[in-house]
């Protein structure tokens, strides 16, 4: 069965500083990767989106940036951190091509982001 | 382009009460459709889903109907408990991604 990890699991960082949070999928080959960001009571935001190893799609302008150095990894990074970049991070999968009849998203249990 | 509009929350009901969570969307075509369920400090769970017009996804008690005619796929429970407060989110499968809500944070009361 698939899986799917992120860490870590909570984070507190100054402004400023860099980020680098990880996402990994199990159990399938070649997925497509998404980033959401969830800023608090606030709906999702996509971010970055991934269809193949180094392909990344961004979705809104921003200071963050995102990675695929292997299939089943996909990274979001960032070189200094604003306040605002506080926030509920979601990382999710999806088969590509016909592999899912309904082409749902799984999604991880998120990274807690506080900025201070 | 692809949108989803939800009801504005929060809702909030009492135990037992029937719950309607609106969803319509904007799309070309006929998209599959979904509902997401977040529990408090978690990732997203699939609800339950509807492929095409007509199609009823049901999960846990929940419904809900795709409504080519009306553009909707509403969220229906007939009694709801303390353990469904969550935000939920609608979607729509777009090329090569979902296109989700706002979220509707929904709270149960004993």
């Amino acid at each position: 069965s698939q899986t799917i990890h992120q860490w870590p699991a909570t984070l507190v960082q100054p402004v400023g500083s860099p980020l680098s949070l990880e996402c990994t999928v199990e159990g399938t080959s070649n997925p497509n990767l998404y980033w959401y960001r969830q800023a608090a009571g606030r709906g999702l935001q996509l971010l970055f989106y991934s269809v193949g190893i180094g392909q990344i799609s961004s979705e809104v302008p921003q200071n963050l940036s995102a990675s695929r150095p292997q299939d089943r990894q996909f990274i979001l990074s960032s070189k200094k951190l604003l306040l605002s970049d506080s926030g509920f991070y979601l990382c999710a999968w999806r088969p590509s091509g016909g592999a899912s009849l309904y082409n749902e998203q799984f999604f991880g249990p998120g990274t807690r982001l506080t900025v201070l | 382009g692809n949108s989803v509009t939800q009801m504005e929350g929060p809702v909030t009901l009492s135990e037992e009460a029937f719950l309607t969570i609106n969803c319509t969307y904007t799309a070309t075509g006929y998209p599959s459709l979904f509902w997401y369920v977040q529990y408090p400090g978690e990732g997203l769970q699939l609800l339950l889903k509807a492929t095409k017009a007509d199609d009823k996804g049901s999960n846990k008690g929940f419904e809900a109907t795709y409504r080519k005619e009306t553009t909707s796929f509403h969220l229906e429970k007939g009694s709801v408990q303390v353990s469904d407060s969550a935000v939920y989110f609608c979607a729509l499968r777009g090329a090569q991604k979902l296109v989700f809500g706002q979220g509707t944070r929904l709270t149960i009361n004993p």
